[in-house]
């Protein structure tokens, strides 16, 4: 059971725009910034977008994120066939001291 | 470039112990603050222990408190968990990440920003 709550799956066409919810608490999303993630198959997390829609180098602007509350999410436009793969949200918790994720959304593009 | 290489992984039986390491290049490792992180076999990520950059703070997920200890050896830029009664379901890909922040707080602006690409393991009998 993870701390932060999201969908199991997603889907969309190519071009389409979709977005991923993800659910926490007082003590982590609504008063830490949220981290999203997306993992390719077979390899290691990388970051995709944080805080206030700041990216790292080389991270499109296809990806964008929003938090109201303890809720935030992450929004992919121009959907395409290299985005299939799972995608995190992460934030601190004041509570537990130490950083939580949510279940991970498998992103599958038709 | 940031990069982090992970070592120490492979086939521990249950209440073994296990170090693994991280060799960090490409960034004053002694800046920033250092994560573990692991992921089962066809499951999410899990965090298992953070430590500032100097060292002197270090907070620890409840599923390992007690049995796993992080530390760091910033004259070698090197990050290290120490894994002792080892249960099957420590069986995972462990991660060394870096933060973006120094230090962590409550209410902290940073967040994991790079990845290694991790080390297998499995305990098993």
């Amino acid at each position: 059971q993870s701390v932060l709550t999201q969908p199991p799956s997603a889907s969309g066409t190519p071009g389409q725009r979709i977005t991923i919810s993800c659910s926490g608490s007082s003590s982590n999303i609504g008063s830490n910034y949220v981290f999203w993630y997306q993992q390719l198959p077979g390899t290691a997390p990388q970051l995709l977008v944080y805080r206030n829609n700041d990216r790292p180098s080389g991270a499109p602007d296809r990806f964008s994120v929003s938090k109201s509350g303890t809720s935030a999410s992450l929004a992919i436009s121009g959907l395409r066939s290299e985005d299939e793969g799972d995608y995190y949200c992460a934030a601190w918790d004041d509570s537990l001291g130490g950083q939580v994720f949510g279940g991970g959304t498998k992103l599958t593009v038709l | 470039q940031v990069q982090l290489v992970e070592s120490g992984g492979g086939v521990v039986q249950p209440g073994r112990s296990l170090r693994l390491s991280c060799a960090a290049s490409g960034f004053t490792f002694s800046s920033y603050a250092m994560h573990w992180v692991r992921q089962a076999p066809g499951k999410g990520l899990e965090w298992v222990a953070v430590i500032s950059y100097d060292g002197r703070k270090k907070n620890y997920a409840d599923s390992v408190k007690g049995r796993f200890t992080i530390s760091r050896d910033n004259s070698h830029n090197t990050l290290d968990l120490h894994m002792n009664s080892l249960r099957r379901e420590d069986t995972a890909i462990f991660y060394c990440a870096r933060d973006l922040a120094s230090d962590f707080w409550s209410g902290y602006p940073g967040g994991i920003n790079f990845w290694g690409q991790g080390t297998l393991v499995t305990v098993s009998s």
